[in-house]
């Protein structure tokens, strides 16, 4: 079975600096099966990314995925107040998984 | 808009049972694969059951298989998930989610309902 783990666990960063988030996968995720959400407090996880690269529709082009095979990236170019937020990878090349999280926040 | 209304949930003791259902809205839900996903209290995400379209095709996760079931309804534009032999660790907010890739496993997850909360105790 296939282990996603995302780290860091916690990002400290402020408005306007790059995020770049990890997702790596203990076997190789066919055919970049990976998706990005993004959960803030007391909300349902929204789709960011999906085949790892592709945004969803009306998200910001300052999200953007990367990788293949084990290692996976979130990017997020630059930090808006109202992307602090918790972030979870999830693979559906096998039965679908989620990744324990990142947390960005304010620094 | 695409909307997703999760009900249902609430306090049960162990043993017990629960059936949570979920409204969908905005989009041809008979074309689209659903799935149901929970979240125990601060913690991440677990993916619990898919259906088809047509609801022929279901799988689970080994943590509630034997114990839950999943159908749905397209003439209602709705999903259910039946909870049997509920235990401690099924505490969690569960979301019904939409699953516009495809046939399983191939599957991300757009949108989310709101989420109804279960809490499994005595």
């Amino acid at each position: 079975e296939i282990v996603l783990t995302q780290s860091p666990g916690t990002l400290s960063l402020s408005p306007g600096e790059r995020a770049t988030l990890s997702c790596r996968a203990s076997q190789s995720v066919s055919s970049s099966y990976l998706a990005w959400y993004q959960q803030k407090p007391g909300q349902a996880p929204r789709l960011l990314i999906y085949g790892a690269s592709s945004r969803a529709t009306g998200i910001p082009d300052r999200f953007s995925g990367s990788g293949s095979g084990t290692d996976f990236t979130l990017t997020i170019s630059r930090l808006e107040p109202e992307d602090f937020a918790v972030y979870y990878c999830q693979q559906y090349g096998s039965s679908p998984l989620f990744g324990g999280g990142t947390k960005v926040e304010i620094k | 808009q695409v909307q997703l209304v999760e009900s249902g949930g609430g306090l049960v003791k162990p043993g017990g049972s629960l059936r949570l259902s979920c409204a969908a809205s905005g989009f041809t839900f008979s074309d689209y694969y659903m799935s149901w996903i929970r979240q125990a209290p601060g913690k991440g995400l677990e993916w619990v059951s898919y259906i088809s379209s047509s609801g022929s095709t279901i799988y689970y996760a080994d943590s509630v298989k034997g114990r839950f079931t999943i159908s749905r309804d397209n003439a209602k534009n709705s999903l259910y998930l039946q909870m049997n032999s509920l235990r401690a660790e099924d505490t969690a907010v569960y979301y019904c989610a939409r699953a516009p890739g495809g046939e399983f496993p191939v599957n991300w997850f757009d949108p989310w309902g709101q989420g109804t909360l279960v809490t499994v105790s005595s």
